[in-house]
């Protein structure tokens, strides 16, 4: 079963702006990883974050998790209209010893020019 | 980065028949590779999980009889939809980790029409 559930279902900006997706999940994890897809194409791992981070940046992305609440954020700056896309969260659950994703229902992005 | 190919990218099929799907890591040795199907709009859903040399292990609703998978070295695992019907029409898509690395390397992705 999914155990992440994101939220907006679907966010539509102008470039340049920011674009924030959340992420809460149910159980302990181990860690959370934002991955990207097009349209039609594979995943591209975006960012992890340990269960022990509180936050993570990398480029233009910043990603929070506040396991108090089990609910991560990813924070897109200055949006391009490449980065239209869905997002997707998934957690490693704590107990898991084999790398097993739990993906979230995903977010699709859309950045206008 | 690593990198994890599938073959064939886009397959239609008639019902009845059985497709099979490659994933191969392609500059790296996975221990474990992933299968996931994802129907549109919709997120991924692991299928199964599946060790090299040893037999998959299957998500609960996922009939391993049906989807029939190898993973006979550390650089290829297949999947075998068998007595395909449309309702396999899906999106399949296979990641590969490494026992060294927390990330996993996602295939492009397998496009099934079942007509």
């Amino acid at each position: 079963s999914q155990q992440g559930e994101e939220d907006p279902q679907a966010l539509s900006i102008q470039e340049g702006e920011n674009a924030t997706m959340n992420c809460s999940y149910k159980t302990s994890i181990n860690n959370l990883q934002w991955y990207r897809q097009n349209s039609g194409r594979g995943l591209v791992h975006l960012i992890l974050i340990r269960s022990n981070e509180r936050e993570k940046h990398s480029g233009r992305l910043r990603v929070t998790l506040d396991t108090s609440k089990k609910s991560s954020s990813l924070l897109i700056t200055a949006s391009r209209a490449a980065d239209t896309a869905s997002y997707f969260c998934a957690t490693v659950l704590g107990s898991s010893n084999t790398g097993k994703l739990i993906f979230g229902q995903g977010t699709t992005l859309q950045v206008k020019p | 980065g690593a990198v994890v190919s599938q073959h064939p990218s886009r397959v239609i099929c008639k019902s009845g028949t059985s497709v099979k799907i490659e994933c191969r890591s392609l500059d790296f040795q996975a221990t474990t590779m992933f299968w996931y199907r994802q129907f549109p709009k919709q997120s991924l859903m692991l299928m199964a999980t599946s060790n090299e040399g040893s037999k998959a292990t299957y998500e609960q609703g996922v009939e391993k009889d049906k989807f029939l998978i190898n993973h006979a070295s550390l650089t290829l695992s297949t999947l075998t939809v068998t007595s395909a019907h449309p309702e396999d029409s899906s999106f399949y898509i296979c990641s590969a980790e490494s026992g060294a690395k927390v990330e996993q390397f996602f295939g492009p992705g397998t496009r099934l029409t079942v007509l």
